[in-house]
């Protein structure tokens, strides 16, 4: 069973550009989280999503940034018009939905760098 | 909201002595705390958690203790090596499917 995937690993953009990142969660997990850690610091939640469905997105900014689970294919974040302070690694989780609960499985992270 | 707080920001101990890093809790309503330990560059790996109705949960050389009254949670490692050097991180979230809320982590260092 593959775990969570994230591509592209690491993403360079300068400022004005967009960044999409995109998570595969865990086969038969129907959760995602996205969580951003800027260097040195610790994990941000950012919005939680089901299929098709956004269910808290109160860790993410209004502007410029958006997350889309559809029924078929990835999770996507996209993030708009990069600035500088958008540079950080994002992690995205998935959880199995059912049974024991909250447990959350990392991906390997796109780290973003904003020129 | 929820508001978790971690200490110490960093440990360095000995090869085989023991490390203890404790976390408090703000949300009555927490009920599912897990840990995780993050390596330089690395994903948060899970590698223990604890759910609110125990107390105390072990595996192998780690260990959690939960106190809801205080709403403290400890992580305590025994027989430290030093590829337990790395970023530990507690979180707590509340029943169902919710997000975690971490605290600030803390650098285990383990000196051969």
């Amino acid at each position: 069973n593959a775990g969570v995937m994230q591509n592209p690993r690491h993403l360079v953009r300068r400022r004005g550009q967009e960044a999409r990142l995109r998570c595969s969660p865990m086969k038969g997990h129907s959760h995602v989280y996205w969580y951003r850690q800027l260097p040195e610091e610790g994990l941000k939640f950012m919005v939680y999503l089901q299929k098709e469905n956004i269910i808290d997105e109160s860790g993410m900014p209004k502007e410029r940034f958006s997350a889309e689970f559809p029924k078929e294919g990835p999770s996507i974040l996209r993030i708009q018009q990069v600035v500088r302070g958008d540079s950080a690694a994002y992690f995205c989780a998935s959880s199995p939905g059912q049974g024991a609960g909250n447990e959350q499985f990392f991906g390997p992270g796109t780290r973003l760098t904003v020129l | 909201g929820e508001n978790v707080e971690q200490h110490p920001s960093t440990l360095s101990v000995q090869e085989g002595d023991s490390a203890v890093i404790k976390c408090t809790y703000s949300d009555s309503a927490s009920n599912y705390f897990p840990w995780y330990k993050q390596e330089l560059g690395k994903r948060p790996q899970l590698i223990i958690d604890i759910r609110s109705n125990v107390g105390e949960k072990k595996d192998q050389r780690i260990a959690v203790t939960l106190n809801k009254t205080a709403k403290h949670f400890s992580l305590h490692i025994t027989e430290t090596q030093p590829e337990d050097s790395a970023v530990y991180f507690c979180a707590a979230s509340k029943a169902g499917f919710q997000k975690l809320v971490f605290g600030t982590g803390t650098r285990l260092l383990v000196s051969p």
